[in-house]
């Protein structure tokens, strides 16, 4: 069983939709749970970080947690056609200025159709 | 501008030449790695390194190798690549538990 799961989609909504996204994950010593978004071509960039359980808001995008579930969640309003791209759910068990490994989903591909 | 890049971007080789994908940061971060990714798979770390002259194993370090000698560069040598080493590249650093990545190297071995 992969630590991290994620449905690789591709997921296609209209323009103007609601996206969730979401990850599954079966090692409890993940802390910090992140979202990174790739473009054709591109290499992946963050989009958010989070670390409690709960919700986390930036802009049109919110983060949540759910540690005692083991369930985070990427949700997307009003989306648009930029916002297609693959998704990757990202988690690391501690944060410090020391290194640590990071698992990464297998991400999920996103189509905003206009 | 703070980045990472990678050389080259596209290579077609054949089974058995040795090659080297270049990385280099301007970012002064300690800590580097690289990855590939494969469909289905998703990111699958190689090898990572902690500082110069520091380097371990990642998940899939067979068939690899790195070196670490001044701390903005972290090459990436395939001694005697094979087909199932076909895949997309990227070279990372990491501050804080946050991945920069580089724009990604498309490898093929025939």
């Amino acid at each position: 069983q992969k630590e991290v799961e994620q449905d690789p989609g591709p997921l296609s909504v209209p323009e103007g939709a609601i996206v969730s996204l979401n990850c599954t994950y079966s090692n409890s010593a993940f802390q910090y749970f992140m979202w990174y978004r790739q473009y054709s071509r591109k290499g992946p960039e963050l989009l958010m970080y989070t670390y409690s359980s709960g919700n986390k808001e930036d802009g049109r995008f919110t983060a949540q947690v759910d540690k005692s579930s083991k369930y985070i969640s990427l949700f997307i309003r009003d989306s648009q056609p930029s916002d297609s791209a693959t998704y990757l759910c990202a988690m690391t068990q501690g944060n410090s200025g020391g290194y640590q490994k990071v698992t990464f989903g297998t991400g999920t591909k996103l189509q905003v159709i206009p | 501008e703070a980045q990472v890049t990678q050389n080259p971007r596209y290579l077609i080789t054949v089974t058995g030449k040795k090659l080297t994908v270049t990385c280099s940061q301007n970012m002064n971060h300690e800590y580097m790695s690289w990855y590939r990714q494969d469909p289905g798979l998703g990111l699958r770390q190689i090898y990572y390194s902690m500082n110069v002259e520091v380097t371990d194993k990642g998940d899939v370090p067979e068939g690899y190798k790195v070196s670490r000698k001044e701390k903005r560069n972290f090459p990436l040598i395939l001694e005697s690549p094979s087909p199932n080493q076909t895949s997309l590249y990227f070279c990372a650093t990491y501050y804080y538990n946050e991945q920069f990545f580089g724009p990604g190297t498309r490898l093929t071995v025939l």
